[in-house]
Formats: structure tokens, sequence, C-alpha cells
């Protein structure tokens, strides 16, 4: 069984600090998500990495896939209360089930205006 | 074009009744999950479908659960009999066939007495 553990699990920071949240597994991914989700609502897809090392930039947001393909980071600049959820890292497989994604538990964000 | 649509988006049952939990994938998509969501043990992978066929159910924790998609346009999520512990968030999700890139319907929260 794939298991993703994200860290921290909730974290409360004020407005216009940064911070970044972690995703770690044993396992090899060939892609990796994340989603936000708000309130009420279902996960929202933010991006996909596919190759080790890559990085990619959404706004404030920048998205980090390990060389390894095992882990991802997730680093906000400048937060912003708009920016308050759970952010979910989801891994793909590219063997067996290959269309299914592996959720890491989450974190919480509250950023506080 | 509308997302994935979930219903009823609120359920409240009693023990031992039976509910029955409805998705329509975004159209032309042709991979339908469905996901529980608790506090707990966070979003879980209940079964998904590939051009209507189920391929993965072994996260459907009990017989009590059973899901079908007659069609690429519907699909149901039926617990019967419905226990407290069932009480959750219950997401229906759909993709085209390359893993990732779900779109997640707005959910159905559901509780058990």
């Amino acid at each position: 069984t794939q298991l993703l553990e994200q860290s921290p699990q909730f974290l409360s920071i004020q407005e216009g600090e940064n911070l970044t949240v972690y995703c770690n597994s044993s396992s090899v991914f060939s892609s990796l998500q994340w989603y936000r989700q708000e309130p009420g609502e279902g996960p929202v897809l933010l991006v996909t990495v596919v190759t080790g090392g890559e990085v990619k930039k959404l706004k404030r947001l920048t998205f980090q896939f390990g060389d390894a393909r095992k882990d991802s980071s997730l680093h906000i600049t400048a937060a912003q209360p708009g920016d308050t959820g759970l952010y979910l890292c989801a891994g793909a497989s590219s063997s067996g089930s290959a269309r299914q994604l592996t959720f890491g538990s989450g974190t919480q964000l509250t950023v506080l205006p | 074009d509308a997302g994935v649509i979930q219903s009823p988006r609120h359920e409240v049952t009693e023990m031992g009744q039976e509910v029955t939990l409805r998705c329509k994938p975004i159209s032309g998509h042709n991979s339908l999950f469905w996901y529980r969501q608790t506090m707990m043990r966070g979003l879980e992978l209940l079964i998904y479908f590939n051009n209507n066929v189920p391929i993965d159910d072994s996260g459907m924790p009990e017989d009590r659960f059973s899901a079908k998609m007659p069609n690429a346009s519907f699909s149901t999520l039926k617990i019967q009999p419905s226990e407290p512990r069932d009480s959750a968030v219950y997401f229906c999700a759909s993709s085209h066939s390359n893993p990732g890139f779900q779109f997640f319907g707005p959910g159905t929260r559901l509780t058990v007495l």
C-alpha cells in the first residue's frame, strides 16, 4: 500500500508570512498533484508535477517534485487569507491501477488577516 | 461547462435505512471515482470505474456498500443498511483516461443517526 504523509497537519500563520508544506512517501510516483479544498466543496486541482526535480510556479505558489519522485513540497510566498484551505497532495502510480490516486492526509492552512 | 454533479448535497437518515448517492460525471470523461472523507481517515478511495466498468473496489469498506455505473453519465453509491460510522462526506470525481486531473463534485454530506 502506498502512503503519502503530509506535514504539518495544521498551520496557522499571519498574512504576509511564507510557508512550506511537505508531502513524503517511500514509494515512487509517476506524477504528483496538489489540490486545495475549501469548506463545503470538493478538492480543486492546483498543479501536476511529472518529472523528478520539476518546479512549477502558480503566482505565489511554488511546487517542487523530488528528484526521486517520492516527495514534493508546496511553498507559498506572502500568504493571504484567501489561501486558507485544506491542501492535499496526491500521487499517481503508473503500475497496477494506473488511474488511481493516493491522497495524503492533508494540511489545514489558516491565514489570519 | 457543468462540473461533476452530485445529489443530494446533504442527507440525514436513521441507522438501518438505505442511502443512495448519485453522481453525474463531466461529459466525455471515462473514469469515475467515489471517495469518502472524514476527519479521522482523510480522503479515501472507495471504488473507481473506467468506461463504466468497476476496476478497483478494494476500498469499499464492506458488503453494505455497493456502486453501479449503468452508463457513462450516471453512477450511484448505495449503503444498505446504513450505520452511524458511515457518516462522512462522499465525493464523486471524474477524469479522462490519464491518471490525475480528477475533477471533484461538491460532495454529499451524509449523517446517519
